[in-house]
């Protein structure tokens, strides 16, 4: 199991720009997220998917658009990138969103810099 | 709306010395509680994790966490840490009784364990 993948590991791009982070999962999970990390801030979610072709914002979709075609994959676009959207992307997974919460997997992380 | 404060920053320690990170939350409802670490440029993982039964959880790495429903606390304890525990450690909250877990998370206490 390569668990929770994430493609680029670094990326550096220009205001205005478009671009794709990739998720991707082998856990068969049904639960998929996105979050954004900030020096001081913690973990703010970003959008979320319950399913393939269920997904739903979290505290911070601003700027941000998400699809999930396959129960594998989950990518995260910024439309039009920002300064502000410089940060540390994290994407993490879990086998159920039913409550008990069970255990989120994180991918090891994609740093983003918008210049 | 469930919120989870972790009341340091920073906790600078010796080596073999113990350690005690603090975290509140606030909720009026019921709530799930984890512990996650963040080792230097790597994703999340967890830590030990909170949903019923014993109020004393035990976790990996000789980490355990005691949750005060009276006091809306988890603390995470460790009776003798190594060099190897310096990580940012993070505090989270799910609440029952939404239609799916969405974790929320602290902003972080950077542990230094120091030779």
């Amino acid at each position: 199991n390569a668990g929770v993948t994430q493609t680029p590991k670094f990326q550096v791009l220009k205001t205005g720009q478009s671009m794709t982070l990739q998720c991707a999962q082998d856990m068969n999970h049904e639960y998929m997220s996105w979050y954004r990390q900030d020096p001081g801030m913690g973990l703010r979610l970003i959008h979320y998917s319950v399913g393939a072709g269920i997904t739903d914002q979290g505290e911070v979709p601003n700027g941000y658009n998400v699809s999930r075609s396959t129960t594998e994959d989950f990518p995260l676009r910024l439309l039009s990138a920002a300064p502000s959207q410089t940060s540390v992307y994290f994407c993490a997974s879990s086998d159920s969103y039913r409550f008990p919460p069970d255990t989120q997997y994180f991918g090891p992380g994609t740093r983003l810099t918008v210049l | 709306a469930q919120s989870v404060t972790q009341l340091d920053s920073q906790v600078p320690v010796f080596e073999e010395a113990p350690v005690e990170l603090r975290c509140n939350y606030s909720s009026s409802v019921s709530v799930y509680l984890f512990w996650y670490v963040q080792y230097p440029n790597q994703g999340l993982q967890l830590l030990l994790k909170y949903l019923s039964g014993s109020t004393l959880v035990k976790g990996i790495n000789g980490f355990e966490a005691e949750f005060n429903k009276s006091q809306t606390s988890f603390h995470l304890r460790k009776p003798s840490v190594h060099i190897s525990d310096t990580a940012e450690y993070f505090c989270a909250v799910s609440v029952d009784g939404s239609s799916n877990y969405k974790l929320t998370f602290g902003k972080g206490t950077l542990l230094t364990v120091n030779p």
